[in-house]
This record gives structure tokens, C-alpha cells and sequence, in this order.
């Protein structure tokens, strides 16, 4: 199985702060790397997919990056309504994904 | 407008079984696969497995390999997940999520809005 790993687990900041959040494969998955966003009592919403193509009707504020071990979501300039947690997902195994144990995104 | 909805709380004892749907509306049905993410609470999400309701194949995590089924009825557009044996660790919400797998990219860009399942004696 591939594992995913992501740092930190848990990250404080205020509005305005440039956020980046890491995802590491314990293998090669190319560019099979999703991000997803999840607030209290809400299904996870999709962020970003295959590594850097933003969702429709995600602000531009977040983008991704990286391939075959390491992948970045980045978030430009925190809003309110970003505090939440955070997930990557790989589907490089398709169809069976994992997905890393999430970041939350707290206020500080 | 795509949207999937699954079906509602359960309460269940151990060793019982749980079944719980997920109907499909606007888009076409066979054309994307449904998997299943569990979260129990507090806990990230758990991918358990998928169904490709084309031809009804199924792709199960080891974990779940033996007690857990998946089903669908394309008549009512309907996936159903079943979990037998229930724990009390299987006391999670549980998503139903769509895959445009046929895009040649994987990501679930529509989720149902979770069915609690709460294993109790």
C-alpha cells in the first residue's frame, strides 16, 4: 500500500499569512495527487486535483505543486473561511487511494 | 445539479450489519464510480473501497476484505454499502463520493453528506 504523509499535523496562523502544507508518497505517484478541504460536520470538499489543476470555483489563493514523492498545497493569503483541515489523497493507485491523516489549520 | 444522498443515522449492536444507500441524480450514473470514505470520530478519512456501476465490479481495501459489500441499482440510480460483523471502532460517518474516473485523472469532485453510524451495545 502507499502511504501518505503529511506535515504538519497542525499549523496556527493569522488572515493574511502564506500557508504551505506538505504531502509526502512512500512511493512514486507521479502527479496523482489530490487536496481536499474539510470543515466541522461537512463532507470534504475538493480543492485541487492531479497535483495543480484547481477545482471549479476554488479561489485562486490556493494552488499545488510537486511529482513522483512531494507535493506542496499552498495556500497564498489565509482568509477566514480557510480554517479548516486539510487532506491529500493519492489515487496513483487507482482504484484503491489512501489519503494522509490531514492538517488542521487553526487560527492563532 | 449533481447530487449524491445517502440515507440516514443507524444505530446498531456488535456483530450486527449495517446498510446504508447512496442515490445518484444529474449526471450520467454509469459513467462514474462510487466509493466509499469512512471517518470515524475525531479521525481522518478511510478509504474503503469503490463500485463501477457500468458492470457492478467492486475493489475492496484489505482491511475491509470480507465484510464489506457494495451494490447498485440503476434503475433508482442507487449504491448501497453494507458492513457486516459491526465493531464498535466502526462507529464513523460514512461518505459516498463520485469518481470521473473515465477523465484519466481520479478525484471525488461530489460527496454525499454522510451517514453516521454509531456501533453500540
Amino acid at each position: 500500500d502507499i502511504r501518505m504523509t503529511q506535515s504538519p499535523s497542525s499549523l496556527s496562523a493569522v488572515v493574511g499569512d502564506r500557508v504551505t502544507i506538505t504531502c509526502r508518497a512512500s512511493r512514486d505517484i507521479s502527479t496523482y495527487l489530490n487536496w481536499y478541504q474539510q470543515k466541522p460536520g461537512k463532507a470534504p470538499r475538493l480543492l485541487i486535483y492531479a497535483t495543480s489543476y484547481l477545482q471549479d470555483e476554488v479561489p485562486s489563493r490556493f494552488s499545488g505543486s510537486g511529482s513522483a514523492t512531494d507535493f506542496t498545497l499552498t495556500i497564498s493569503s489565509l482568509q477566514p473561511e480557510d480554517f479548516a483541515t486539510y487532506y491529500c489523497q493519492q489515487t496513483y493507485s487507482a482504484p484503491m487511494y489512501t489519503f494522509g491523516l490531514g492538517t488542521k489549520l487553526e487560527i492563532k | 445539479q449533481v447530487q449524491l444522498v445517502q440515507s440516514g443515522a443507524e444505530v446498531k449492536k456488535p456483530g450486527a450489519s449495517v446498510k446504508v444507500s447512496c442515490k445518484a441524480s444529474g449526471y450520467s450514473f454509469s459513467s462514474y464510480s462510487i466509493h466509499w470514505v469512512r471517518q470515524a470520530p475525531g479521525q481522518g478519512l478511510e478509504w474503503m473501497g469503490m463500485i463501477n456501476p457500468r458492470g457492478g465490479s467492486t475493489t475492496y481495501a484489505q482491511k475491509f476484505q470480507g465484510r464489506l459489500t457494495m451494490t447498485r441499482d440503476t434503475s433508482t440510480t442507487t449504491v448501497y454499502m453494507e458492513l457486516r460483523s459491526l465493531r464498535f471502532e466502526d462507529t464513523a460517518v460514512y461518505y459516498c463520493a463520485r469518481d470521473p474516473y473515465g477523465s484519466g485523472w481520479y478525484f471525488f469532485d461530489y460527496w454525499g453528506q454522510g451517514t453516521l453510524v454509531i456501533v453500540s451495545s
